[in-house]
């Protein structure tokens, strides 16, 4: 079964600073990458994915993420935060043509103003 | 239109009771999931119906189940409610197939007193 990491719990950044949040996965076979937000009292909303070809796959709100499949790992970037980012970020991922989505446990992104 | 809405969208009540979440989705999908989320915010998949059949049935008490009377719908039944199913229930749906995009309610905060 996969399973999914999400190293930093909570991150609080001040506005304009970059951003990096950790992802890392474990199946040993192909799967689809995903980052999901999910903004205060709101659903989850699909941020980017990852399917195949170009590693650096970009997203709405000028975020973007690098699979490395060598380290297993989809970290989620964005240069410069705003406030408005203040949410809360999960990765996700499923085996390729399978139904089950495996959640990471979420970071909680805290955005100063 | 809410691409997949659920009701009702705060649900409280005692232990002991039977309550019932509903969920529809309008977008042609064949699949439709619930998730859980507890208050550390980690979400684990519940069920899954492709084309009302049931496809993934995760360890789940049975005093929960599901019902999907069409493709467009999937309803969660919870019988007997304990103090441990407060939760924020989300519905989910996709179309399935290699990649498996999937798109969320807005949730249903689930309050057992």
């Amino acid at each position: 079964a996969q399973s999914v990491s999400q190293h930093n719990h909570h991150v609080i950044l001040s506005e304009a600073a970059s951003l990096e949040l950790g992802c890392n996965y474990s199946y040993g076979g192909t799967v689809n990458l995903f980052w999901y937000v999910q903004y205060p009292g709101q659903h989850l909303q699909l941020l980017l994915k990852y399917f195949s070809g170009d590693p650096l796959v970009k997203g709405i709100k000028g975020f973007e993420a690098e699979f490395i499949k060598s380290k297993f790992s989809f970290n989620l970037r964005k240069p410069s935060v705003q406030w408005s980012d203040t949410a809360e970020y999960f990765c996700a991922v499923n085996a390729v043509g399978a139904n089950n989505l495996f959640f990471g446990t979420g970071t909680r992104l805290t955005v100063i103003p | 239109d809410t691409a997949v809405s659920q009701t009702p969208k705060y649900l409280v009540t005692q232990m002991g009771n039977d309550k019932s979440i509903k969920c529809e989705q309008n977008l042609g999908h064949d699949t439709m999931y619930w998730y859980k989320q507890d208050s550390k915010k980690f979400l684990k998949i519940m069920f899954s119906y492709n084309n009302k059949e049931l496809i993934i049935n995760e360890t789940v008490p049975n005093r929960f189940s599901p019902k999907s009377p069409d493709k467009a719908h999937l309803n969660l039944h919870i019988n007997s409610l304990e103090l441990g199913d407060s939760a924020v229930y989300f519905c989910a749906s996709s179309q399935f197939g290699l990649e498996n995009i999937q798109y969320f309610g807005a949730g249903t905060r689930l309050s057992v007193l």
